[in-house]
């Protein structure tokens, strides 16, 4: 069973600050998505990586796909109130429903 | 609009009854998923349909789910028996076809079994 480890589960921080989520695991995915979910709303995609060592930028928030594509990052610049949600990571390549893993999510909240 | 809709929004129901849950994908969408978050979890995948293949059904956490899409298009997933286990949120997504492409999100039935 492929599992994706997310952390940290919770984190508040101030707005103006930065932060990084991390999305780990011991399985290869060919490739992996992190979505964003606000609540009474399903997740809503950010951004897919392909290519190990790939960084894609999304106005502030920057994404990376490890070296052995075994793990990623989301780094967010600034915080804004704006950002808060349960950012989720999402892993393909083997197994089930089309091979798509979910970790358990990152719950961040940005105080304004 | 024409996203992914899910219906009803939120179910309370007693255990032991049965439930169904709806979910419209987007027009032209081949692929559905049905997923499961319960509190503190992530996305539990339950069922896979892709055209007219038969259904993915590895995720099924017992035979009291089963689900069943008609005419390519709207599904169902029918919960029989409820136990206070199966609250949960019930997520249903589409996606244009098998492979690459981006899953859309309905936004959810919230079902509590009381």
């Amino acid at each position: 069973t492929q599992l994706l480890e997310q952390s940290p589960q919770f984190l508040s921080i101030q707005e103006g600050e930065n932060l990084t989520v991390y999305c780990n695991s011991s399985s290869v995915f060919s490739s992996l998505q992190w979505y964003r979910q606000e609540p009474g709303e399903g997740p809503v995609l950010l951004v897919t990586v392909v290519t190990g060592g790939e960084v894609k930028k999304l106005k502030r928030l920057t994404f990376q796909f490890g070296d052995a594509r075994k793990d990623s990052s989301l780094h967010i610049t600034a915080a804004q109130p704006g950002d808060t949600g349960l950012y989720l990571c999402a892993g393909a390549g083997g197994g089930g429903a089309d091979g798509l893993t979910f970790g358990k999510g990152t719950h961040l909240i940005i105080q304004p | 609009g024409a996203g992914v809709s899910q219906s009803p929004s939120n179910k309370v129901t007693e255990k032991g009854k049965d439930v169904e849950l709806r979910c419209d994908p987007i027009s032209g969408h081949t692929a559905l998923y049905w997923y499961r978050q319960s509190l503190g979890q992530g996305l539990e995948f339950l069922i896979y349909f892709q055209g007219n293949s038969a259904p993915d059904k590895s995720g099924l956490p017992s035979d009291r789910f089963s689900a069943e899409r008609t005419g390519g298009s709207v599904s169902t997933l029918t919960i029989q028996r409820t136990q206070q286990e199966d609250s949960a949120v019930y997520l249903c997504a589409s996606k244009l076809a098998g492979g690459v492409f981006t899953q859309y999100f309905g936004p959810g039935t919230r079902l509590t079994v009381l």
